[in-house]
C-alpha cells in the first residue's frame, strides 16, 4: 500500500530535550515536505526536499532540521524544543511529474506538546 | 504578509446544492494552484490542481477556476454530499521546485 508514515503520531516532550519525527515514504517520490499546523493559521511549511541532499526552507523553517541521505526518509528535528513548536506536524510527499501538477501526499500527522 | 488568503473560515451548503469556496492570492508569480481537503484527526489528501496555463479544470464532482487577472480562483463541488463537509485547504506555488504557500482553510458543512 502507497503511504506516507510518521513516527511517533503523538509526543509529549520537554523543553530543550533534542527529539526526531521521523517521516519515510514507499513511492519512490523525489518531493518530500514537513507543515505544521496551528489553529487559524492553516498548514505552513517548514522544509521541503526535491531529491537526496538537497533541501530548502520553507516559510518557518526556524527551530527545525532537517535531512535527506535517502530518498525514502525526511527526518524532522528539533535540537532544542520550545512550547511555540507544539503543534500538528505533517509529513508529505510527492511525484514530480513532466506535466502541470504535482500532489502531495500526507501523512496521518505527529501531534507535538512541549512544556 | 498572507499570500494565499481564504477569507471565509466555514461554509455551510445544503446537500445537493453547489458548494463554493473561494481563494484569492496575491504573488502573480505562482503558476500552480492546489486544493486539498482534511478530515479530523487525518492528513490533507489532494482533491484537485490547476496550472496558471489554464483556467479551468475538471475532475468528476470538483471543478477549479482560475482567474489570473483577479488573482482569484474557486472549486466548486456539486452536488454538495454529506461525505464532502470537511476543512479545504487552497495552495499555491511558483513552480515544481519551490515552496508551497496554504491558505488557512475553510470548513465546510454539508446540511442534511
Amino acid at each position: 500500500e502507497a503511504q506516507v508514515t510518521q513516527n511517533p503520531r503523538y509526543l509529549i516532550t520537554v523543553t530543550g530535550k533534542k527529539l526526531t519525527v521521523t517521516c519515510s515514504q514507499n513511492m519512490n517520490h523525489e518531493y518530500m515536505s514537513w507543515y505544521r499546523q496551528d489553529p487559524g493559521l492553516g498548514l505552513r511549511q517548514i522544509y521541503y526536499s526535491m531529491n537526496v541532499e538537497v533541501t530548502d526552507k520553507g516559510d518557518v523553517p526556524e527551530g527545525y532540521k532537517v535531512s535527506r541521505k535517502e530518498k525514502r526518509n525526511f527526518p524532522l528535528i528539533l535540537e532544542s524544543p520550545s512550547p511555540n513548536q507544539t503543534s500538528l506536524y505533517f509529513c508529505a510527499s510527492s511525484l514530480f511529474t513532466s506535466g502541470t501538477t504535482y500532489e502531495q501526499y500526507f501523512g496521518p500527522g505527529t501531534r507535538l506538546t512541549v512544556t | 504578509d498572507q499570500q494565499v488568503k481564504q477569507n471565509s473560515p466555514s461554509l455551510s451548503v445544503q446537500e445537493g446544492r453547489i458548494s463554493i469556496l473561494n481563494c484569492d492570492y496575491t504573488n502573480s508569480m505562482f503558476d500552480y494552484f492546489l486544493w486539498y481537503k482534511k478530515y479530523p484527526a487525518e492528513g490533507p489528501t489532494f482533491l484537485i490542481s490547476i496550472s496558471s496555463i489554464k483556467d479551468k479544470n475538471e475532475d468528476g464532482r470538483f471543478t477549479v477556476f482560475l482567474n489570473k487577472s483577479a488573482k482569484h480562483l474557486s472549486l466548486h463541488i456539486v452536488p454538495s454530499q454529506p461525505g464532502d463537509s470537511a476543512v479545504y485547504f487552497c495552495a499555491a506555488s511558483e513552480g515544481r521546485d519551490d515552496k508551497i504557500i496554504f491558505g488557512k482553510g475553510t470548513r465546510l458543512h454539508i446540511l442534511p
